[in-house]
């Protein structure tokens, strides 16, 4: 059974390109998360989808930062023009029912540097 | 509303028991624990939730004091696997509506 897959792994984008992370949830998992993690700090929640919905966006800049999470295919994390601040590890998690009170599964998560 | 860990950092020699603490000055419905090992996907160690109930690893425990907002995890007899960088992340409302907030995490190493 396929944990949580995230890919690239690794990516390298100039100033003003974009960036798309992709995410594969656990088998049976309808709840998917992203978390921002930089250097020597916590995870960052960014975003809560299930299939087709955003329910909690709180946590993503309003500006040049997307996600969606379709009836078919991965969740993808989208950042449009991106800046040197963008830097960071993206993580992806996924559970069966909602996080709050459910185990979440980490994806091993995607390094975007920003040149 | 981010949890606030302490310590920052715990030096261990293997066997040496160690606590991590996580408070929040914001009314909590769960705290929740992971473990993350340098460039790997953080781990799952154990949910306390509201009213008592906690579900996790048979060799992990921990506290959850509703009234403080405080929970705190215990390491006993530590062993060298138990290195890493220890999170809580806490949840506010039961319903899903919120993602978890982490905290800046514990660095924890064991030395043999």
């Amino acid at each position: 059974n396929a944990g949580v897959m995230q890919n690239p792994r690794h990516l390298v984008r100039r100033r003003g390109q974009e960036a798309r992370l992709r995410c594969s949830p656990m088998k049976g998992h309808s709840h998917v998360y992203w978390y921002r993690q930089l250097p020597e700090e916590g995870l960052k929640f960014m975003v809560y989808l299930q299939k087709e919905n955003i329910i909690d966006e709180s946590g993503m800049p309003k500006e040049r930062f997307s996600a969606e999470f379709p009836k078919e295919g991965p969740s993808i994390l989208r950042i449009q023009q991106v800046v040197r601040g963008d830097s960071a590890a993206y993580f992806c998690a996924s559970s069966q029912g909602t996080g709050n009170g459910g185990e979440l599964f980490f994806g091993e998560g995607s390094r975007l540097t920003v040149l | 509303q981010q949890p606030v860990q302490s310590p920052q950092a715990v030096i261990l020699r293997e066997g040496e028991d160690a606590v991590i603490n996580c408070s929040s000055s914001k009314a909590l419905y769960s705290v929740h624990w992971y473990r993350q090992k340098h460039g790997e996907a953080p781990v799952f160690l154990m949910i306390l939730l509201k009213g008592g109930e906690q579900k996790g690893h048979e060799k992990i425990s921990a506290s959850f004091n509703e009234k403080k907002q405080q929970s705190s995890l215990y390491l006993t007899a530590s062993q060298l696997s138990y290195s890493g960088t220890y999170f809580c992340g806490t949840a506010f409302t039961g319903g899903g509506a919120d993602g978890l907030t982490f905290g800046k995490g514990t660095h924890l190493i064991i030395q043999p």
